[in-house]
C-alpha cells in the first residue's frame, strides 16, 4: 500500500472556527511532513515529524498546531486563521533517514478556503 | 533559499514530441528528485538521481544532473495528452529531512 490519505478533500471554515486535518499512511514510514500550496506556486514545507516527534517547523504561525498520535496518523488543527491561509493543504511521508533525503509520497490534499 | 528555479516556466507541445524542463538550485545537494502534480492534486514522485549520478532514466523520463553548474534537466520523450502537469524538481541535503521544491514548469500536451 503506497497511498497516503487525507481528510477532508475540501474545507470551508471561518475565521473563528476550529477544524483540524487528517492525514495517514501506511507504509511503516516514520516521517511525515506538511506542506502548504499556494495557486500557481510550489509547496512550501510547514513541519516535519520523524518517529512521531516534532524535527522541523518553518516558523509557522501558531493558529497551525501540528500534531502526530502515532506513527501512522498525522493532523493539523487549525484556529483563529485569516484568508490569506486559504490553500491546499499536502501531506506526505517518507521512511525517514538521517542519511539522505528520501522520496516522498503525497497525499491528494485539503483544499482549504478561509471566509 | 535553496528553493530551485525552473525553466521554462510553461511548456506546451505537440503529443509525440519530446518535452524538456531544467531545474538550478544554489547550494550544494545530496540528491534531486522530480515530482508531478496534475492540476490541484498531490504530487506523484517521478524520479531520484543522486549527486554522484549523472543520468538516470525510467521509462520515457531521463534526468541529467550537472552538479558543477548545478542543474538538472527533465527529458520527457514520446509525450502524451496525460503528461499534462504541473513538474517539480526538489532538491534535498545530507542529513536533513527538508526538500525544497523549485518554481515548476507546467506542461501542456496537446493532443
Amino acid at each position: 500500500d503506497t497511498e497516503v490519505t487525507q481528510t477532508p478533500k475540501h474545507l470551508v471554515m471561518g475565521m473563528t472556527n476550529k477544524k483540524s486535518l487528517k492525514c495517514e499512511q501506511h507504509m511503516g514510514h516514520r516521517a511525515m511532513y506538511w506542506y502548504k500550496q499556494k495557486a500557481k506556486k510550489p509547496p512550501e514545507l510547514m513541519f516535519v515529524y520523524s518517529y512521531e516527534k516534532l524535527s522541523i517547523n518553518e516558523s509557522v504561525p501558531s493558529r497551525f498546531s501540528p500534531e502526530c498520535p502515532n506513527s501512522s496518523l498525522l493532523n493539523l488543527h487549525l484556529h483563529a486563521l485569516q484568508p490569506e491561509d486559504s490553500a491546499l493543504y499536502l501531506c506526505a511521508s517518507s521512511q525517514d533517514s538521517t542519511v539522505r533525503t528520501d522520496t516522498q509520497y503525497f497525499g491528494p490534499g485539503t483544499r482549504l478556503t478561509v471566509l | 533559499s535553496q528553493q530551485g528555479e525552473e525553466d521554462p516556466q510553461a511548456l506546451s507541445i505537440q503529443e509525440g514530441e519530446n518535452a524538456t524542463m531544467n531545474c538550478s538550485y544554489k547550494t550544494s545537494i545530496n540528491n534531486l528528485q522530480w515530482y508531478r502534480q496534475n492540476s490541484g492534486r498531490g504530487l506523484v514522485h517521478l524520479i531520484l538521481i543522486r549527486s554522484n549520478e549523472r543520468e538516470k532514466h525510467s521509462g520515457r523520463l531521463r534526468v541529467t544532473l550537472d552538479t558543477s553548474k548545478k542543474s538538472s534537466s527533465l527529458l520527457i520523450t514520446a509525450s502524451r495528452a496525460a503528461d499534462t502537469a504541473s513538474y517539480f524538481c526538489a532538491t534535498g541535503v545530507r542529513g536533513y529531512q527538508k526538500v525544497t521544491f523549485g518554481t515548476g514548469t507546467k506542461l501542456q500536451v496537446i493532443p
